[in-house]
């Protein structure tokens, strides 16, 4: 059974950093492309990120350019979310999701709320 | 950059009837890359369709999918209690990928 498990939701000042972590099992890691998917409470969703399978590419929204930074350790099948100079609309539920062929996302974590306050 | 306008906003039916959404893009859609995602409160995203109309594994053929080009549409035949949900198309066709802000079917 594939399952991704995320680590605790934060709050953070503005302008702070934050790093999200994806724990994958179940399935071959390695061998699929990785997303981050967020949600600000009551919204809609908004796509962040993609990693490759081997990590050598990455893609971001314009909205994160810059700031966030995607990663993975296929040693440990983990998947990260480097977030700096975060803002108060950065505040959201981040989900980690695992692509199934060509970028439609056929599992997800259960999501980790990063609010961003002073 | 494609945008996905989505509608309804909100859908009110009863269980058994026929729900249709409308998910159309600002730009064509490459390969017809086009999925449907079904959302209930506190839960992530669960996947639905993809490439526009094929069932992701386990989903009930109940929900089926279809269009082309820049205008698509989720199907759900008969209503079940369980159905009731936000649903969001999404493309990935090209990079951003994109969502539609979502379609609430709610119970009349």
């Amino acid at each position: 059974e594939v399952q991704l498990v995320q680590s605790g939701g934060v709050v953070v000042q503005p302008g702070g950093s934050l790093r999200l972590s994806c724990a994958a099992s179940g399935f071959t890691f390695n061998d699929y492309h990785m997303h981050w998917v967020r949600q600000p409470p009551g919204k809609g969703l908004e796509w962040v990120s993609l990693i490759s399978a081997d990590g050598g590419d990455t893609h971001y929204a314009d909205s994160v350019k810059g700031r966030f930074t995607i990663s993975r350790d296929n040693s440990k099948s983990s998947l990260f979310l480097q977030m700096n100079s975060l803002r108060t609309e950065d505040t959201a539920f981040y989900y980690c999701a695992k692509e199934l062929w060509s970028g439609e996302l056929d599992s997800w974590g259960q999501g980790t709320l990063v609010t961003v306050s002073s | 950059e494609i945008v996905l306008t989505q509608s309804p906003g909100t859908l009110s039916l009863s269980p058994g009837e026929r729900a249709t959404l409308s998910c159309r893009a600002s730009q064509s859609v490459a390969s017809s890359y086009l999925a449907w995602y079904q959302q209930k409160p506190g839960q992530a995203p669960r996947l639905l369709i993809y490439s526009t109309s094929t069932r992701a594994t386990g989903i009930p053929d109940r929900f089926s999918g279809s269009g082309s080009g820049t205008d698509f549409t989720l199907t759900i035949s008969r209503l079940e209690p369980e159905d009731f949900a936000v649903y969001y198309c999404q493309q990935y066709g090209s990079l951003p990928q994109a969502f539609g802000q979502g379609t609430k079917v709610e119970i009349k």
